[in-house]
């Protein structure tokens, strides 16, 4: 059980489009999901907190109005980049809260081109 | 607020021997810790998690952590290194908000 899913794994988009990157928590429901963000050979850095049907808190440094986050549901947390450009290039994880506990998801990779 | 500080960014050990990576933390609440292993392009599994119950945790692949409220630490040990345990491996504080804070990772290398 406790399984968060994103799609998609990978990702390549061209600079200056947007792309969005789902995450779903597929066996139960999760009123905070977390984003992250990590570069190569980085540490994981949270870029901001959903909570389902209302407005994310992003932590200090994350431009809210590029990176969109919408947690319409209590499975599904969406995260877009807007106007992306070659510095966006990361590896993005979500993960789901449940129990006091966060469930990660596999991670998508994005690379701009 | 939180923090956790990993005190090694590399360990390399060889096939058979101990491995020991070094986690403090602080924390304004009890916390609960974590570790997790990431292969490289891979996503985080947990390996294993302390939430206030036995102080000696044990995890999957021969891990176990032991919380040491006294010196703040939740090292992660395990008595004899395979290769496949090379990866990247990050201690992790939740306590306020459910918020979790991340180390900054250590790099665990196997030789053979």
């Amino acid at each position: 059980g406790a399984v968060v899913s994103q799609h998609p794994s990978w990702v390549i988009c061209k600079s200056g489009t947007s792309v969005k990157i789902e995450c779903r928590s597929l066996d139960f429901q999760a009123t905070t999901m977390f984003w992250y963000r990590q570069f190569p050979k980085q540490s994981l850095m949270l870029m901001a907190t959903s909570n389902e049907g209302s407005k994310a808190t992003y932590e200090q440094g994350v431009e809210k109005d590029k990176f969109l986050i919408n947690h319409a549901s209590l499975t599904l947390s969406t995260l877009t980049v807007t106007s992306a450009h070659p510095e966006d290039s990361s590896f993005y994880i979500c993960s789901a809260r449940a129990s006091y506990e966060q469930y990660f998801g596999p991670g998508t990779r994005l690379t701009v081109t | 607020a939180q923090s956790v500080t990993q005190l090694d960014s590399h360990v390399s050990v060889s096939e058979g021997t101990p491995v020991l990576l070094r986690c403090n933390y602080s924390s304004s609440y009890s916390p609960s810790l974590f570790w997790y292993v990431q292969h490289p392009n891979k996503g985080l599994q947990l390996l294993l998690k302390y939430t206030s119950a036995a102080t000696l945790v044990k995890g999957i692949n021969g891990f176990e952590a032991e919380f040491k409220k006294s010196e703040t630490s939740f090292h992660l040990t395990k008595p004899s290194a395979h290769m496949s345990d090379a990866a990247e491996y990050f201690c992790v504080v939740s306590a306020n908000a459910g918020k979790s804070t991340f180390g900054d990772g250590t790099t665990l290398t196997v030789k053979p």
